[in-house]
């Protein structure tokens, strides 16, 4: 069964930095494409990056710039910089793979609140 | 990247058949058979539907289908059962690698 298990969720001033994490298990993860999607009330589900198995990297309009994806392989995990964040950032975040363009699994997400 | 729309609520009986439509464009639902639905029940994680417009993940039911007419792609679902009463959403690739979510619908089942 794939798990995927995200953190380092929490309370930020506007204009600090965040560093999350998803802990993947139950799939070969160095075969797999991974992505973070973020959800709020008022916007919805957004996607907002991609890493590929190949760690070719993309981004969405909204963090271009600000955030920075990455993998470890030997440690099965994807990671999520957050830099400069803005109230608008304030979301659950969510990790999920994608297979042949569409978000398989996902894990429980974790709550980023930026707030002065 | 806009979003796709969606309708906000539908509702209908049990037993009933319904379904959501998630317009968007050219350049993302008309130009890619990669639209994708998610169910999300309350402070739950999506969970995958309907992936390349109709096809279903073995777990599941035959009780929901996707098609697409042009810009518009729609997610059936037959025989509604209490269970079914959650939010739904639609997403597209919007590029080579980027994708774009509807607003979400909120379906009641009487």
């Amino acid at each position: 069964e794939v798990q995927l298990v995200e953190s380092g969720g929490g309370l930020v001033q506007p204009g600090g930095s965040l560093r999350l994490s998803c802990a993947a298990s139950g799939l070969t993860f160095s075969d797999s494409h991974m992505n973070w999607v973020r959800q709020t009330p008022g916007r919805g589900l957004e996607w907002i990056s991609y890493i590929g198995s190949g760690y070719n990297i993309y981004y969405g309009d909204s963090v271009r710039g600000r955030f920075t994806i990455s993998r470890d392989n030997a440690k099965n995990s994807v990671y999520l910089q957050m830099n400069n964040l803005r109230d608008d950032d304030t979301a659950v975040y969510y990790c999920a793979r994608d297979h042949d363009w569409s978000f398989h699994n996902w894990g429980l997400g974790t709550l980023v609140t930026v707030s002065s | 990247q806009s979003a796709l729309t969606q309708p906000a609520s539908v509702s209908e009986s049990p037993g009933q058949s319904i379904t959501i439509s998630c317009t968007g464009t050219g350049t993302d639902v008309g130009g890619y058979n990669r639209v994708s639905w998610y169910q999300q029940h309350p402070g739950k994680a999506p969970k995958l539907l309907i992936s390349e417009v109709s096809k279903r993940p073995s777990d599941v039911s035959d009780r929901f289908s996707g098609s697409k007419s042009g810009n518009t792609a729609y997610l059936t679902i037959s025989g509604l059962q209490a269970e079914d009463e959650a939010d739904y959403y639609c997403c597209s690739s919007s590029g080579p690698v980027t994708w774009v979510f509807g607003g979400g619908t909120k379906l009641t089942v009487l």
